[in-house]
């Protein structure tokens, strides 16, 4: 069936480290690919989407490059902040009659 | 616009009894989800709607767990005779009927089960 892996964390850095989430999918067809953050006490966001292949999603400053050859949608960030301490879920959707299928999440902590 | 509204955003319930958590989509959305996340964890997967009907209920994770949606809004989660695991944050979200459309979450049910 369809899934999505992403890299288990924590992962911690410090500010200003350049950040890469890993995020790989499996389904047929042509699924659009999201990103989604969770601050801390807050409710889960949409962060950046990308709908066919070789769309760039960008949003905040985070970037991911939806690629089909690798079924592959890294999150990057070139210079992270505190602020960006949250947990992200990589997802996917493949038609309006299937359901959204998100990955386990990634944790981040960006310490000073 | 309005969001995603979930209610209670907390209940304290014991052991046994029932509860019933409330979701109202934003207005227009066909798409309608209910996942659960407990302490540091995931998103569980419970069910999702597509108007009125239930596609995929395969996340339900006993037969102590139901959902309706009527009128192709407001959607209710009714969780009977309530165990200690059940204890989570119960989270609505809901979507336009393309699939390149984000899903919008609600901030969630805190469910604590004494």
């Amino acid at each position: 069936g369809d899934s999505v892996t992403q890299m288990e964390g924590p992962v911690t850095l410090s500010e200003e480290a350049f950040l890469t989430i890993n995020c790989t999918y499996t389904a047929t067809g042509y699924p659009s690919l999201f990103w989604y953050v969770q601050y801390p006490g807050e409710g889960l966001q949409l962060l950046l989407k990308a709908t066919k292949a070789d769309d760039k999603g960008s949003n905040k400053g985070f970037e991911a490059t939806y690629r089909k050859e690798t079924t592959s949608f890294h999150l990057e960030k070139g210079s992270v902040q505190v602020s960006d301490s949250a947990v992200y879920f990589c997802a996917l959707h493949k038609t309006s009659y299937d359901k959204v299928i998100f990955g386990p999440g990634t944790s981040l902590s960006v310490i000073p | 616009g309005a969001g995603v509204s979930q209610s209670p955003s907390n209940k304290v319930t014991e052991k046994g009894k029932d509860v019933e958590l409330r979701c109202d989509p934003i207005s227009g959305h066909t798409a309608l989800y209910w996942y659960r996340q407990s302490l540091g964890q995931g998103l569980e997967f419970l069910i999702y709607f597509q108007g009125n009907s239930a596609p995929d209920k395969s996340g339900l994770p006993s037969d102590r767990f139901s959902a309706e949606r009527t009128g192709g809004s407001v959607s209710t989660l009714t969780i009977q005779r309530t165990q200690q695991e059940d204890s989570a944050v119960y989270l609505c979200a809901s979507s336009s009927s393309s699939y390149n459309s984000p899903l919008h979450f609600g901030n969630g049910t805190r469910l604590t089960v004494t």
